[in-house]
C-alpha cells in the first residue's frame, strides 16, 4: 500500500534551534517528493520538490534530503524562527496513477 | 494563495442543505483539484479535472459534484448526501505534474 508517514506527530523547541523532521514512505514507483509548510487556516506553501536523482535541496533556511533507496527524507530547519510554527506535511508523488500522497503532517511550534 | 482564490473562507451548511465553494485560477494551469483536510489526517481528493469539461472522481468523491466549464474556475458542491462534511477543504492547480499550488483553503461547519 502506498503511504507517507511523518515524525514526530508535533515538535515543540525553543526559538533559534535546530530541528529534524522525518518522512518515510513506500510509495512505488516514485516520481518526486514535496515538502509543503502550512500554516494554521491556510493552504499548504511549496518548499522544495527533490525528484529521485536528487539527494539534497535547500530553500533559505530549510533544507530537504532524499534517500530513495532506504526511502527516507528529512527537512532540517535552521536556526528556528517563530514564524516557523506551522504544520509540515511530506507529500511523495509516485504509484500506479502518479498522483500525491499525503503525510498527515508535524506540527511545529516554536517559543521564544 | 498565489493565482488560486478561494470563497468564502468560512462557510455554515445547516443539514439537508447543499453548498458551493468556489475556486478560482489565474495561473492559466491546467489541471485543478479538490482536497479534504481533516485533523490528524492527510489530505484526501475528491475531485480533479485536468481539461475543461472534463472531470474524475478522487477517493472520497461521495456526496460531492463539480463541474469544469471554464478553465479558471472549478467549484465543489457538498451535498447533502454527504454525511460528515465538517472539515477543511483546498483547491489546487498544477500545469504540470510537478508545481502544485494551494488556495487559501474553506472551512465548512454543519450547524
Amino acid at each position: 500500500k502506498n503511504q507517507v508517514e511523518q515524525s514526530p506527530q508535533s515538535l515543540i523547541i525553543l526559538e533559534g534551534k535546530n530541528c529534524t523532521l522525518q518522512c518515510n514512505y513506500t510509495v512505488s514507483p516514485f516520481s518526486n517528493l514535496r515538502w509543503y509548510k502550512q500554516d494554521t487556516g491556510r493552504g499548504p506553501v511549496s518548499l522544495t520538490i527533490m525528484t529521485f536523482s536528487e539527494n539534497t535541496k535547500s530553500n533559505g533556511r530549510y533544507t530537504a534530503t532524499l534517500d530513495a533507496d532506504t526511502k527516507q527524507s528529512s527537512l532540517h530547519i535552521t536556526a528556528s524562527q517563530l514564524s516557523d510554527s506551522a504544520s509540515y506535511i511530506c507529500v511523495v508523488s509516485g504509484g500506479d496513477t502518479d498522483k500525491l500522497i499525503f503525510g498527515t503532517g508535524t506540527r511545529l511550534q516554536v517559543f521564544p | 494563495d498565489g493565482g488560486i482564490t478561494q470563497s468564502p473562507k468560512y462557510l455554515f451548511r445547516k443539514e439537508g442543505q447543499n453548498v458551493t465553494l468556489s475556486c478560482e485560477q489565474n495561473l492559466n494551469h491546467d489541471a485543478m483539484y479538490w482536497y479534504r483536510q481533516d485533523p490528524g489526517q492527510g489530505l484526501r481528493l475528491i475531485y480533479y479535472s485536468q481539461i475543461v469539461n472534463d472531470f474524475q472522481k478522487g477517493d472520497i468523491a461521495e456526496g460531492y459534484s463539480v463541474s469544469r466549464e471554464k478553465k479558471e474556475s472549478f467549484p465543489l458542491t457538498v451535498t447533502s448526501a454527504q454525511k460528515n462534511p465538517t472539515a477543511f477543504y483546498l483547491c489546487a492547480t498544477t500545469k504540470t505534474n510537478y508545481g502544485y499550488t494551494f488556495g487559501s483553503g474553506t472551512r465548512l461547519t454543519v450547524v
